[in-house]
């Protein structure tokens, strides 16, 4: 089965960064696009970033655009989500999940990783 | 602008069936949406996707008591014989260019 295992959260202070890494096995990994979701305490499912197979198409949702950057390395069947300028608001579990083969629905999801932004 | 409007909660006996529903905003009516389940201290898992016509496709081991449909701009995720495990948050996600939505989420609770 589909494996997507998440690394790399933590507890950060406000302004600092993180890169959390999904690693990605048991599928053709450069056939499918990737994208990162979060979750706040209590809260509902937030999209943050999606990145294409190819790693040429990125796109991010207004709260993180020019603060988050999403890439993938396809022979390390790895996406990355380089965090920065982190701020209280973006302390949530984040997941990465592996898109459908037309890049639409989410079929698989990882595991999560907590982020926590706090002095 | 796609948004994705789900009840918050929602609740049903055990045994007994439940249909969750997903209304997708003006002008995205022919949008497909994804369904998916949060058990309570889980990460989320995939159900379904449910098309415009009702057709849908199950993810890997979902049981067949799940079953989606649609009609106009709503999508329907139907519990046919609820258990005990099925409560939990429910989420519909939808797509576009460059863009995904995820809907609020409904709190599915069995009695």
């Amino acid at each position: 089965e589909v494996q997507l295992v998440v690394s790399g959260g933590g507890l950060v202070q406000p302004g600092g960064s993180l890169r959390l890494s999904c690693s990605a096995s048991r599928f053709t990994f450069n056939d499918y696009a990737v994208t990162w979701v979060r979750q706040a305490p209590g809260k509902g499912l937030e999209w943050v970033s999606a990145i294409d197979s190819t790693g040429s198409d990125t796109y991010y949702a207004d709260s993180v655009k020019g603060r988050f950057t999403i890439s993938r390395d396809n022979p390390k069947n790895t996406v990355y989500l380089q965090t920065s300028s982190l701020r209280a608001d973006d302390t949530a579990v984040y997941y990465c999940a592996k898109l459908d083969g037309s890049g639409s629905a989410i079929e698989y999801w990882g595991q999560g990783t907590l982020v926590i932004v706090s002095s | 602008q796609l948004m994705l409007t789900q009840s918050p909660s929602a609740s049903a006996s055990l045994g007994a069936p439940v249909k969750l529903t997903c209304t997708l905003s003006s002008g995205h009516r022919s949008n497909g949406i994804a369904w998916h389940q949060q058990q309570p201290g889980k990460g989320p898992r995939y159900l379904m996707k449910v098309n415009s016509d009702g057709s849908h496709s199950k993810g890997d081991g979902i049981p067949d008591r799940f079953s989606g449909s649609s009609s106009g701009a709503e999508r329907y995720l139907t519990i046919s014989s609820l258990q005990s495990d099925d409560e939990g948050d429910y989420y519909c996600q939808a797509w576009a260019t460059g863009i995904e939505v995820f809907g609020g989420g409904t709190k599915l609770t069995v009695l």
